[in-house]
């Protein structure tokens, strides 16, 4: 079945600045990598998502890259607010089954 | 909101217990999907179904098994509960079976096992 790493597991970034996470997935027949947010106790929200046809998308300051032949795939997202603070977590499909990444806890430092 | 709906909110219940959380998808989905959140397991998809069949299976018990009904509803059945059981369960939902369709999480059902 699909293994999907997430690296790294916590990352402090001061306002304004760029943070990074990358995930990488272990089945090449995967072609949906979503990203969600979730703030504590809260449902997973959708961010951002990239299917295997297309190599970069980018939502105002969010971006994600996806490098099949490595199998990773990765957010980028610039001028960090503090309301970017939350736990984000990659994912990876193929078919119905949905594996996710242990989570990135961000935090944005004002 | 996503339009996904999820009750109860929060439930607590002793160990060999059994219990039913239920999902509403949100308004034109056939597809549900189960999740367990728990704190070192991280987010484990259980099973999917579309349109009242089983469509996946992923990490889940044999003391769990899901259903779901007609109205596109969806109930997950967790028994012989065990202290371990404790974890947050959301359901998501989709149009369809693609495998790059969206998921849609609903608000969760917090299970502590006591």
């Amino acid at each position: 079945g699909e293994n999907v790493e997430q690296h790294p597991s916590t990352l402090s970034v001061q306002e304004g600045d760029s943070a990074v996470i990358k995930c990488t997935y272990s089945d090449s027949a995967s072609n949906y990598f979503p990203w969600y947010k979730q703030e504590l106790g809260k449902r997973p929200q959708l961010i951002i998502d990239i299917r295997s046809n297309v190599g970069e998308k980018k939502d105002q300051r969010i971006a994600v890259t996806l490098n099949k032949t490595a199998k990773h795939f990765s957010l980028h997202i610039t001028e960090t607010q503090p309301e970017d603070s939350a736990v984000y977590f990659c994912a990876a499909r193929w078919g119905g089954d949905m594996r996710f990444g242990a989570g990135t806890r961000l935090t944005v430092k004002p | 909101d996503s339009g996904v709906t999820q009750t109860p909110k929060h439930l607590i219940t002793a160990t060999g217990q059994r219990v039913t959380l239920r999902c509403s998808p949100r308004s034109g989905d056939l597809s549900v999907y189960w999740y367990q959140q728990s704190l070192d397991q991280g987010l484990q998809f259980l099973i999917q179904y579309y349109n009242g069949e089983e469509r996946a299976k992923g990490n889940i018990l044999e003391r769990f098994s899901a259903q779901q009904f007609p109205d596109l509803h969806s109930e997950l059945n967790l028994s012989s509960l065990e202290l371990g059981d404790s974890a947050l369960y959301f359901c998501a939902s989709s149009p369809g079976t693609s495998g790059q369709e969206t998921q849609y999480f609903g608000p969760g059902t917090r299970l502590l096992v006591l």
